[in-house]
């Protein structure tokens, strides 16, 4: 069945360090691909999407490419601040009912000044 | 613009014992979504409404487990009776339709300990 996998956490960072969040998938057909991130104390919120193969979503300064070839969706950002200290999902839409979200178990990410 | 509604924000309850979550949706989405996110886990979805009909219930325990939307709007999910691996946060979420290209809006969820 469909499934994503992502990198396991903690990831600790010091500030306008370089991030990357892997996140691989198992889907059948063509799926959307998401970034969600959860602030402390917030519910989760769309980070960015990406909606076919080669599709770049970005936002905030994140990014993430749909790679089709090598079924990932991996999170970069060039300089984190202390503000991006959250847990990120990367989640799947699965094909022809794009809002039935699969979910990844989360990524901690902690930026110390 | 007003965010998704949860609540209680938390709740202890001994297992066998019964409880309920109450969500309001963001004005105007139809679609209204229940999430459970065991510690460690990736949410995963219980219960999809497309305004007050059932979507997708397939991962609900029925045997325990319910939910209703009666008027399109709040949604209410009932566990009755709880057991200890229940504890989880209940995430409600909503969007403006079933093809809303995948931004769901969350609520900040309800915390559940069964004891």
């Amino acid at each position: 069945g469909n499934s994503v996998t992502q990198m396991e956490g903690p990831v600790t960072l010091s500030e306008e360090a370089f991030l990357t969040i892997n996140c691989t998938y198992t889907a059948t057909g063509y799926p959307s691909l998401f970034w969600y991130v959860q602030y402390p104390g917030e519910g989760l919120q769309l980070l960015l999407k990406a909606t076919k193969a080669d599709d770049k979503g970005s936002n905030k300064g994140f990014e993430a490419t749909y790679r089709k070839e090598t079924t990932s969706f991996h999170l970069e950002k060039g300089s984190v601040q202390v503000s991006d200290s959250a847990v990120y999902f990367c989640a799947l839409g699965k094909s022809g009912a794009t809002n039935k979200l699969i979910f990844g178990t989360g990524t901690l990410l902690a930026v110390q000044p | 613009e007003a965010g998704v509604a949860q609540s209680p924000r938390y709740k202890i309850i001994e297992k066998r014992q019964s409880v309920a979550f109450w969500c309001n949706p963001i004005s105007g989405h139809a679609t209204l979504y229940w999430y459970q996110q065991i510690l460690g886990q990736g949410p995963k979805l219980l219960i999809q409404f497309q305004n007050n009909g059932v979507v997708d219930d397939s991962q609900l325990p029925k045997d325990r487990f319910s939910a209703e939307r009666l008027k399109g709007v709040d949604s209410t999910l009932k566990i009755q009776p709880a057991k200890l691996e229940d504890s989880a946060v209940y995430l409600c979420a909503s969007s403006l339709d079933l093809r809303g290209a995948g931004e769901l809006f969350f609520g900040e969820g309800s915390r559940l300990t069964v004891l």
